[in-house]
């Protein structure tokens, strides 16, 4: 399957721990974003890839989220000490650089806190 | 901050129907897109809009770029129970970011 692929696709942990979640792009595809989605909701934007370099990171995002792209291909959302309200659907898209392209969505990553 | 705001955020019809829905910003876009997303998986492309005042048809679906880039629509006729799902309008700015309005959910009733 050459998509977006999201791993794991369903995560529950405990408040307080920490998790990862991996995003595999559409090869080729030098541009990477992470969403966070709740029910009936639109994908707010966490922050975006260019390559290995990571051009913009949301305000509302706190000091617990981190993500990576250390080679260009895959990345890595990281969130620490997770809490209640991080319960949500993550969602990774890739496209190609040029302008105006469409984006390619994985199947995301469903978040429970408990 | 670059806002898309989409209204409705609901809309409940029934077959047969015609509906719009609008995608409004106070800031200009390079293009706007509109993607559909069924519950569990990922948004799917719809269109694509480029240029100011752009109209784009896909069978019983009609997309308009405002002639400013600022705004778009999606109007369906005739809707359908399978048009049922989350709409999502989408902007890229200049610099690659992509951001989402709020969606609208979409209900058509037999």
């Amino acid at each position: 399957d050459t998509g977006v692929s999201q791993d794991p696709r369903h995560k529950i942990t405990k408040r307080g721990q920490n998790v990862t979640f991996r995003c595999d792009p559409i090869s080729e595809h030098n541009r990477l974003y992470w969403y966070r989605q709740t029910l009936g909701q639109g994908p707010e934007f966490l922050t975006y890839f260019q390559n290995e370099a990571q051009l913009e990171k949301s305000r509302l995002l706190s000091d617990r989220f981190s993500a990576e792209r250390p080679k260009g291909s895959f990345s890595t959302l990281e969130i620490q000490r997770t809490e209640q309200g991080d319960s949500a659907m993550y969602l990774c898209a890739s496209r190609p650089g040029t302008s105006n392209t469409e984006a390619f969505f994985g199947q995301g990553t469903r978040l429970t806190v408990v | 901050t670059q806002l898309l705001e989409q209204s409705p955020q609901f809309l409940s019809i029934q077959e047969g129907e015609n509906l719009t829905v609008y995608c409004n910003s106070s800031s200009v876009f390079s293009s706007l897109q509109w993607y559909r997303q069924e519950p569990g998986e990922g948004p799917v492309l719809l269109v694509t809009v480029v240029t100011g005042g752009e109209v784009k048809k896909l069978k019983r679906l009609t997309f308009q770029f405002g002639d400013a880039r600022k705004d778009s629509s999606l109007h369906i006729t005739a809707a359908q129970t399978g048009d049922t799902g989350l709409y999502l309008c989408a902007g890229h700015n200049q610099g690659g970011k992509l951001i989402f309005g709020q969606g609208t959910e979409l209900s058509v009733k037999p």
